[in-house]
Formats: structure tokens, sequence, C-alpha cells
């Protein structure tokens, strides 16, 4: 079974602040993808970025940054200069993808953080 | 990757009543799913939507309760049956992209109420 855990249910910041949001997951597929999506308050998803099992390379997309650590199931990521309009939910999310696998193509959300930015 | 209409985006309604929610993707997606967000809460999967034969439902999640059709490639409905205040959420479509493309791509949800 497929588990992803977000260890913060809330953070709350002040403009400008560097944030970083924990993801711990559990999987018993050899090759999966990790994902960050943002839930603005309209309710739609947003995607944010997509990782897989065998590139461990670090990203950064302007403000955002992910850190992907196989050894310890972890795949935290970064808000650097944060901003009133990164206030948001944020998922940490698993898909499986052994061939034939029971959790192939199902996304696994951790429980979110409501990050809050403050002006 | 896809992009996906869903449609409706809101409704409101009485309970014992059903609603059917659906899902149009632009393009030809290998699997697709549909998830229901409580409120304050994260993603659950529901099923995942087989086209040309009956969903594959999650722990807690029946076919009576929440029948759903998959005609094509391309297109899916939800119903959520017989209603319940307990209902209330957002109910989410996704859809997964071909091979090439590993690209998991959702609609814009669709918020319920049931009074």
């Amino acid at each position: 079974a497929q588990k992803v855990t977000q260890a913060q249910t809330e953070i709350s910041v002040v403009e400008k602040e560097d944030v970083t949001l924990d993801c711990v997951y559990e999987t018993r597929d050899t090759t999966y993808y990790l994902f960050w999506y943002k839930q603005p308050p309209s309710g739609e998803l947003v995607f944010l970025i997509r990782r897989n099992s065998f590139d461990e390379q670090n990203e950064i997309s302007g403000r955002y940054s992910w850190n992907f650590q196989k050894s310890t199931s972890s795949f935290n990521f970064t808000i650097t200069a944060s901003q009133v309009v990164d206030s948001a939910v944020y998922f940490c999310a698993l898909r499986g993808a052994n061939a034939g696998g029971t959790s192939y193509g199902k996304l696994t959300f951790g429980q979110g953080t409501i990050l809050t930015v403050h002006p | 990757s896809a992009v996906i209409s869903q449609k409706p985006s809101r409704d409101i309604c009485q309970r014992g009543t059903s609603l059917t929610i659906q899902c149009q993707v632009d393009s030809q997606v290998t699997m697709m799913f549909w998830y229901r967000q409580q409120p304050g809460q994260s993603l659950t999967l529901i099923a995942t939507a087989n086209q040309g034969s009956e969903a594959t439902y999650e722990s807690g999640f029946v076919i009576d309760k929440f029948p759903i059709s998959r005609p094509n490639l391309t297109f899916s409905t939800l119903t959520v049956s017989n209603m319940s205040p307990e209902d209330s959420s957002i109910y989410l479509c996704s859809a997964l992209g071909t091979i090439a493309n590993y690209g998991y791509t959702f609609g814009s949800g669709t918020r319920l109420t049931v009074v």
C-alpha cells in the first residue's frame, strides 16, 4: 500500500520568509512518481512538479525548489521569499508505476499543508 | 498534457436526489479516475473508470452509491446517488496521459452541497 505523510498541517509565515513543506512517502513499487500540487481557495488543483523515482536531481523553478532524497523517502518543497499569493493548500502525492501493480496509475495524496503568508 | 472539462462546477442539491458529473478530456488517455475531497480534507480516490467495463472501486466506495461510466477513451461520468449532507464535497475527475507523457491532469472540480 502507498502512503504519503505531510508533517505540517498548517504553516504561517510573513512575506519574504523562506518556507519548507515536508513530504515523506512509502511505497513497495520500485518505479514511482512524486508530485506536488497547489490548491488555492478556488478549489482547483494546480500542478507544480513531477519527479521520477530514478531521478534524484533536485529542481529549481523560480522561487520554488524541490529536494528529492530516495534514501529517506522524502520529497520536500521550498518556497523562497514567500508571497501572499503563495497562500494555499499544498499536497504531496505519490503514483505507483510498477506494471500490473495494485497502485499503478493511482495517486495517493498526503493530508495537505495549509500555507498562509501574511503581508 | 490533456485538458479536462468537468461540469457542473458546483451544485446545490436536495437530499435523496442524484447528481451526475461529467468529465470530457480533449485527447485519448490511458486511465481516468474520480476523487472526492471532503471539506478540509485531502483527496481520496473513489474509483478507476474503465473504458467499456465496470469501474474499479476503492475500499469504502460502492457502485450503488457512485455509479461510474466510461463509454469511450475521453469521457466519463460519476453519479452521486441518494445524496445526503455527508456527500457534500468537491469531486474531481483526473486523467493519466499516454505512456510517452506521464502527465496527470485534473478537472476543475465539482463543488457539491447537499441540503
